[in-house]
């Protein structure tokens, strides 16, 4: 098993432009996360799917969108990249309803720069 | 709200010395606490976590972390301190919905 794979894994935007970030898991997970991680402040999370066909959001949801796309897929959208969405991002699942119980899986990051 | 704390942005520790990186929380209602590490360039991983029972829990590794519901308190441990513990270490409280609040972490130097 991959666990939770994500793409790219490095990233230099100019302001403005958009992109997505992709995550997909194949533990069978019901529930998804996407945070993000910068210097000293620990991970704060964007959006979370708590299953498939829903999405929330997190902390910090402004300028991001996101789309369960299928059970396995969790994508996170920046429209209009702005130099402070500069961070590393970490998608995450989780096995059943997100219950208080329940261990993350964390994927290896995405690296992105935002000029 | 809930809320964890990190005091120490770093800690160091001679291998074979034993170790404790420090977390305190605070929550409305019951504390559900996990330790996560980080190695470099990766994405976190689970240590163990505390919902319920005993007080000390087992996670990986040889890690324990003890915890003091009077001193709101959840202290990773370890007896013996290896170079490969070098890493960046979490403490996270889970709410009630889906939401984790992780600390701001400890970075973790053993030095051989």
């Amino acid at each position: 098993n991959a666990g939770v794979t994500q793409t790219p894994k490095f990233q230099v935007l100019k302001t403005g432009q958009s992109m997505t970030l992709q995550c997909a898991q194949d533990m069978n997970h019901n529930s998804m996360y996407w945070y993000r991680q910068d210097p000293g402040m620990g991970l704060r999370l964007i959006y979370y799917s708590a299953s498939e066909g829903t999405t929330d959001k997190g902390e910090v949801p402004n300028g991001y969108n996101v789309s369960r796309l299928n059970k396995r897929e969790f994508s996170l959208r920046l429209e209009s990249a702005a130099p402070s969405q500069t961070s590393v991002y970490f998608c995450a699942s989780s096995e059943a309803g997100g219950g208080v119980q329940e261990t993350q899986y964390f994927g290896p990051g995405t690296r992105l720069l935002v000029l | 709200a809930q809320s964890v704390a990190q005091p120490e942005d770093q800690v160091n520790v001679a291998e074979g010395n034993p170790l404790t990186v420090k977390c305190t929380y605070s929550v409305s209602g019951n504390p559900y606490l996990f330790w996560y590490v980080q190695y470099p360039n990766r994405g976190l991983q689970f240590l163990l976590k505390y919902i319920t029972g005993d007080n000390l829990v087992k996670g990986s590794y040889g890690f324990e972390a003890e915890f003091n519901k009077s001193q709101t308190s959840f202290h990773l441990k370890k007896p013996s301190a290896l170079v490969s513990d070098s890493a960046l270490y979490f403490c996270a409280v889970r709410d009630m919905g889906f939401k984790t609040i992780f600390g701001a972490g400890t970075r973790l130097f053993v030095k051989a």
